[in-house]
């Protein structure tokens, strides 16, 4: 079935440095990609989100690009801060039938380490 | 301060207890889910109701049981759970039953449940 392949699980980076998040999908049909933050504790909140017509999306430090062809999308994010430090998690829209288009396909998530 | 409120946050139950989760979203949307997040997995989309009708999901086992009285409000009836059953439940809401920009999915806190 399809997938959203997410990487890496755990990426620890020096604080002031950027942090590059990746993820693949297979679903051709899929138009929408979200990503979320979650903090310890609470649940994931969106940060981002870009759709298939468009190549990059940038909100303040962070970014997200979309490569349709090749079926991936990063999230990149720079200079980096201790409160960035979380789990976060890609997904994809899904296409198909009446129950499908209400879900998302969900990376397994990266948990972010900022070192200070 | 989230917009999705769930109770309990903490609940432990023996396999043949009878419990129940609540969610309450106080944003006026039409379209309420519950999640299952386990450790390092992708979120799993277990139930949608949109304007309260639920779309089933027939890959969930019987042993959970939704109740959505109105828009507002969202529980999880929980009947003879197993040990795997243990995980974090999310309760989501968004404005329309949809994956889509503009359709931001909102979570709660979640439930940490321990199946003993």
């Amino acid at each position: 079935g399809e997938n959203v392949e997410q990487h890496p699980s755990t990426l620890s980076v020096q604080e002031g440095d950027s942090a590059v998040i990746k993820c693949t999908y297979s679903d051709s049909a899929s138009n929408y990609f979200p990503w979320y933050k979650q903090e310890l504790g609470k649940g994931p909140q969106l940060i981002i989100d870009i759709r298939s017509n468009v190549g990059e999306k940038k909100d303040q430090r962070i970014a997200v690009t979309l490569n349709k062809t090749a079926k991936h999308f990063s999230l990149h994010i720079t200079e980096t801060q201790p409160e960035d430090s979380a789990v976060y998690f890609c997904a994809a829209s899904r296409g198909g039938n009446l129950f499908s288009n209400y879900q998302l396909i969900w990376g397994a998530g990266t948990k972010l380490i900022i070192k200070p | 301060e989230t917009g999705v409120t769930q109770t309990p946050r903490h609940l432990v139950m023996g396999m043949t207890n009878k419990k129940s989760l609540k969610c309450e979203q106080h944003l006026g949307h039409n379209a309420m889910y519950w999640y299952k997040q386990s450790a390092k997995k992708p979120l799993e989309l277990m139930f949608v109701y949109n304007f309260k009708e639920q779309t089933e999901n027939n890959s969930v086992p019987s042993r959970f049981s939704p109740e959505c009285p109105n828009s507002s409000h969202l529980f999880l009836h929980l009947h003879t759970l197993q040990p795997e059953d243990s995980a974090l439940y999310l309760c989501a809401s968004s404005q329309e039953g949809y994956s889509s920009s503009g359709n931001t999915i909102y979570f709660g806190e979640g439930s940490w449940l321990t199946v003993v």
